[in-house]
């Protein structure tokens, strides 16, 4: 039961650097989210989709882009890392968007310098 | 924008006592919802209460929800080492659009 799984666990960038962080869920879920944990934050949400080929904008957008071309895969792109993006990403799943409980990876510790 | 508001923000407790974690938001809610995150991991779904109950119970896990005073507890009865973790209430709040907002958390020590 793979559930949730996030790439890489651990990511150290350099300020202006792009990288995507990946998201595959194998649980046939529609809806599917990003959020960012800093410390004393708790979680924010960057962007979530409702299914395949619908992306929106959550609390923190900036700096972040998502597509959603299967149900399955949902990639967040940093497209200019900076020190403020620097953070632990987590990937959840859910059946809808609402009322449904929602299912975490392990996340994905970036650091950027 | 938090909507949810843990208190308080950690907890330590014995092995064997209750744990008891409070919760506040500020606007109408569809459900309520407590998750639990291990240091290093992702959070687990705890329990799921909606707006027209009052008390759910899920094994050592007792929910109350108070619409009127817009507050939820988690009670852990009975704790153990391993509930040793982050627990965090999250919101559904109504209206179109909403999204699952959480809360900052509660860090609860069981001392063995």
């Amino acid at each position: 039961n793979a559930g949730v799984t996030q790439t890489p666990k651990f990511q150290v960038l350099k300020t202006g650097q792009s990288m995507t962080l990946q998201c595959a869920q194998d649980m046939n879920h529609e809806y599917m989210s990003w959020y960012r944990q800093d410390p004393g934050m708790g979680l924010r949400l960057i962007h979530y989709s409702v299914g395949a080929g619908i992306t929106d904008q959550g609390e923190v957008p900036n700096g972040y882009n998502v597509s959603r071309s299967t149900t399955e895969d949902f990639p967040l792109r940093l497209l200019s890392a900076a020190p403020s993006q620097t953070s632990v990403y987590f990937c959840a799943s859910s059946r809808g968007p609402s009322g449904s409980p929602l299912h975490f990876g392990n996340g994905t510790r970036l650091t950027v310098t | 924008s938090q909507q949810g508001e843990e208190d308080p923000q950690a907890l330590s407790i014995q092995e064997g006592e209750n744990a008891t974690m409070n919760c506040s938001y500020k606007t109408s809610i569809n459900n309520l919802q407590w998750y639990r995150q291990n240091s290093g991991r992702g959070l687990v779904h705890l329990i799921l209460i909606r707006s027209n109950e009052r008390e759910k119970h899920s094994g050592r896990l007792r929910v109350t929800l108070d619409t009127s005073k817009k507050s939820s507890s988690l009670l852990i009865t009975a704790s153990r080492a391993a509930d040793t973790a982050s627990y965090f209430c999250a919101t559904d709040s109504t209206g179109a659009n909403s999204k699952l907002t959480f809360g900052k958390g509660i860090t609860l020590s069981v001392r063995p």
